[in-house]
């Protein structure tokens, strides 16, 4: 299994300008979400979804929109990029939401906002 | 979720054992302790999880206490990949689906 992958690694945008995070999951999870972290700081929710067709908002969804269409795909969408959405993007999936179940985690997406 | 609390960092000899520990004199009885690791630049590793019992997987071993106030992770062998910012977490069952990282302990691995 590849487990969650995340497309791009690195991307520079210009402020205004839109871009979309992807994410895919091959481990048939029904859960799965997006944090962002800034440098020293920890991870904050931006959204989550518990399956397909149903995402919602976590603690800090402004500037992003997510879908959920299918099991393994959850893209985040950044509209009007700003300075302060520079960060490192997040996404990882679990198999349920309940606490007995960990979350995996992708390797990351380096997003700068110039 | 409860407030846990970990040194910020300890050194660990190349193949001894790393031993972290953790507090959560707070933590509730549904409450688990998780642990990440985070190593530089990469995204957030589990490691195990536990709620009262001792747990072990192939990478680490779990002691959590009987009170369940603190725990302690167990690096068998510690390598030099095991470099890493390590997080104690304690999860509550709730709706609050998120993973809150604290501080977490810097582990370095000296050979």
């Amino acid at each position: 299994n590849a487990g969650v992958t995340q497309t791009p690694k690195f991307r520079i945008l210009k402020i205004g300008q839109s871009m979309t995070l992807q994410c895919t999951q091959d481990m048939n999870h029904n859960y799965m979400y997006w944090y962002r972290q800034d440098p020293g700081m920890g991870l904050k929710l931006i959204y989550y979804s518990v399956g397909a067709g149903i995402t919602d908002k976590g603690e800090v969804p402004n500037g992003y929109n997510v879908s959920r269409s299918t099991t393994e795909d959850f893209p985040l969408r950044l509209e009007l990029a700003a300075p302060s959405q520079t960060s490192v993007y997040f996404c990882a999936s679990s198999y349920s939401g309940d606490v007995s179940y960990e979350q995996y985690f992708g390797p990351g997406t380096r997003l700068t906002v110039t | 979720d409860a407030k846990t609390t970990q040194p910020p960092s300890m050194d660990c000899a190349e193949g001894r054992a790393a031993n972290l520990p953790c507090n959560h004199s707070t933590i509730s009885g549904n409450e688990y302790v998780y642990w990440y690791r985070q190593i530089h630049s990469q995204g957030p590793q589990y490691i195990i999880h536990g709620l009262k019992n001792n747990e072990t997987n192939e990478m680490a071993s779990l002691i959590i206490t009987e009170d369940r106030k603190s725990s302690t992770l167990i690096l068998p062998h510690a390598t030099l990949r095991d470099t890493a910012v390590y997080y104690c977490i304690v999860r509550e069952r709730s709706n609050d689906y998120k993973l809150s990282f604290g501080a977490g302990t810097t582990v370095t691995v000296r050979a």
